[in-house]
């Protein structure tokens, strides 16, 4: 059975730092994984998805990397904002569809 | 291109009534999962469906709850003689028909929390 965990569970950090959240996984055999943004009350926005076949994926200042072997992934931030501030969850996708999500990171960032 | 619709945004039920949460996904999306945020809990996935068709419901309670994404019109998770454990936040998301070595994202709609009294 598929369980996934994020670590840490809330982190505060000051505006501009580098930051990385990470995801680990028990079951290698995932079709993809994904990394979403929930405010408060709101709905998950996608950020980036990284295939099976991948090893990283870029979007502006995010940058997720993925190793299968390992289990894990990790989401970098840079020069944080406090327009930053969310949950950021993680999510392993299987071969049937669903996503299989971790608790989340809180994360705030202080101007 | 409207996003995924969810209503109501908010609903609020007595313990025994029935609740129903609607999900219009994206256009040309076919394919529509549900899940469920229970209160200091993530989500969890519930049912995935397609048209006319329940493709994977192994989240989704044995009593109580069923899911149906008709051929016309749009999904819809009911909750028949609701419970104050039924409390959440529930979430809708599309993607489109797979294509070949593409992996699909899911998309996901603003949510309906569901309070009973």
């Amino acid at each position: 059975k598929q369980e996934v965990t994020q670590i840490p569970a809330a982190l505060s950090v000051p505006e501009g730092e580098n930051l990385v959240l990470n995801c680990s996984f028990t079951d290698s055999a995932i079709y993809n994984l994904q990394w979403f943004r929930q405010d408060p009350g709101k709905g998950l926005t996608s950020l980036l998805l990284i295939q099976s076949s991948q090893r990283e994926q870029t979007s502006g200042r995010l940058n997720a990397s993925l190793d299968k072997s390992s289990g894990r992934s990790t989401l970098y931030i840079a020069a944080s904002q406090p327009g930053d501030s969310a949950t950021y969850l993680c999510a392993v996708g299987s071969n049937t569809g669903k996503l299989i999500f971790g608790q989340g990171t809180t994360l705030q960032v202080k101007p | 291109n409207a996003g995924v619709m969810q209503n109501p945004r908010h609903l609020v039920r007595r313990r025994g009534q029935e609740a129903r949460l609607r999900c219009s996904p994206m256009k040309g999306h076919s394919h529509v999962y549900w899940y469920r945020q229970l209160p200091e809990e993530g989500l969890k996935f519930m049912v995935y469906l397609q048209k006319e068709n329940i493709i994977d419901e192994s989240g989704m309670p044995k009593e109580r709850f069923s899911a149906e994404f008709p051929k016309e019109g749009p999904s819809i998770l009911r909750i028949q003689q609701v419970v104050r454990g039924d409390s959440a936040a529930y979430f809708c998301a599309s993607s489109p028909p797979p294509a070949q070595g593409v992996e699909n994202i899911q998309y996901f709609g603003a949510g309906t929390r569901l309070s009973v009294l």
